[in-house]
C-alpha cells in the first residue's frame, strides 16, 4: 500500500542549530512533493515544493532536497529560531493524481532558546 | 491576502445531527477540498472539486457528501453524525493549474459530536 512516514516523535534543537526532517514514501511515483507547516490550531501553510526532477530547492533559511531513488525528502532549517517551533508536514501528488495531494502524520518541531 | 474562510471555529453536534461545514474563498480558485485532521493520522482527503457542481471521492468519503454550487463556496454535510467523525475538519482551495499548485487553508473547524 502507498505510505508516506514522517518522524511522529518530535524534534528537540537548540536554537541556532539545524533542523532536518525526513519524509519517506513507499509505492509512490510522485510528479513533485510540497512542505507545509502548521501552527496548534491553524491550518497548514505552504512552504516550499520540489519536483521530481529537483535535487534541491532553497528559500533563505530553508532547504528541500528529494531523492526519488531513496524515495526520501529532508527538510532544513539552518539557524534555527524558536519562532520555527510548529508541525511541519510533507505531502506529495502521484504522477496520474493531478491536485489530490496526500500528506505525511507530521513532525513536530521545538527550538529551544 | 488570499483567504480562505470556514464558518465556524468549533462546532458540538448530537449524534445522528445533520452537519453542514462551509468554506468560502476569495482566489477564484477553480479546486477546493475538504480534509480531516486527526491525531497520529495526518490529514486525510474526503472530497474535491475542481468545478462547480463536479466532485471527485478522495480516500475516505464515507458518511460525508459534498456540495459546490458556486465557485467560491464549498460545503461538506454529515447526513448523520456520528462520535467517530468527531476531528479537525480543513477546506482548502488552489487553482487549477499544471496539478502542482500549491494549497491555501482555512484555519479550521473542530467538530465534536457528541
Amino acid at each position: 500500500s502507498q505510505k508516506i512516514e514522517q518522524n511522529s516523535e518530535a524534534l528537540n534543537i537548540q536554537e541556532g542549530k539545524t533542523a532536518t526532517l525526513t519524509c519517506n514514501y513507499t509505492n509512490y511515483s510522485p510528479a513533485y512533493l510540497q512542505w507545509y507547516r502548521q501552527d496548534p490550531g491553524r491550518g497548514p501553510v505552504f512552504l516550499l515544493l520540489i519536483r521530481e526532477n529537483e535535487k534541491e530547492k532553497r528559500k533563505e533559511r530553508l532547504k528541500v532536497t528529494f531523492d526519488t531513488t531513496l524515495k526520501q525528502s529532508l527538510f532544513h532549517i539552518t539557524a534555527s529560531q524558536p519562532a520555527d517551533s510548529a508541525t511541519y508536514l510533507c505531502a506529495l501528488a502521484p504522477n496520474n493524481a493531478g491536485n489530490m495531494l496526500t500528506f505525511g502524520g507530521g513532525t513536530r518541531l521545538m527550538v529551544k532558546p | 491576502d488570499v483567504k480562505v474562510t470556514q464558518s465556524s471555529r468549533y462546532l458540538v453536534k448530537r449524534t445522528g445531527e445533520k452537519v453542514f461545514l462551509e468554506c468560502v474563498q476569495d482566489m477564484d480558485h477553480e479546486n477546493m477540498f475538504w480534509y480531516r485532521q486527526d491525531p497520529g493520522l495526518g490529514l486525510r482527503l474526503i472530497y474535491f472539486s475542481y468545478d462547480v457542481k463536479m466532485k471527485e471521492k478522495g480516500d475516505i468519503p464515507e458518511g460525508y457528501s459534498v456540495s459546490r454550487e458556486k465557485k467560491e463556496r464549498f460545503s461538506l454535510i454529515l447526513e448523520s453524525a456520528s462520535t467517530n467523525q468527531t476531528s479537525m475538519y480543513l477546506c482548502a482551495s488552489n487553482s487549477g493549474g499544471t496539478g502542482s499548485e500549491k494549497l491555501f487553508f482555512g484555519s479550521g473547524t473542530q467538530l465534536s459530536v457528541l
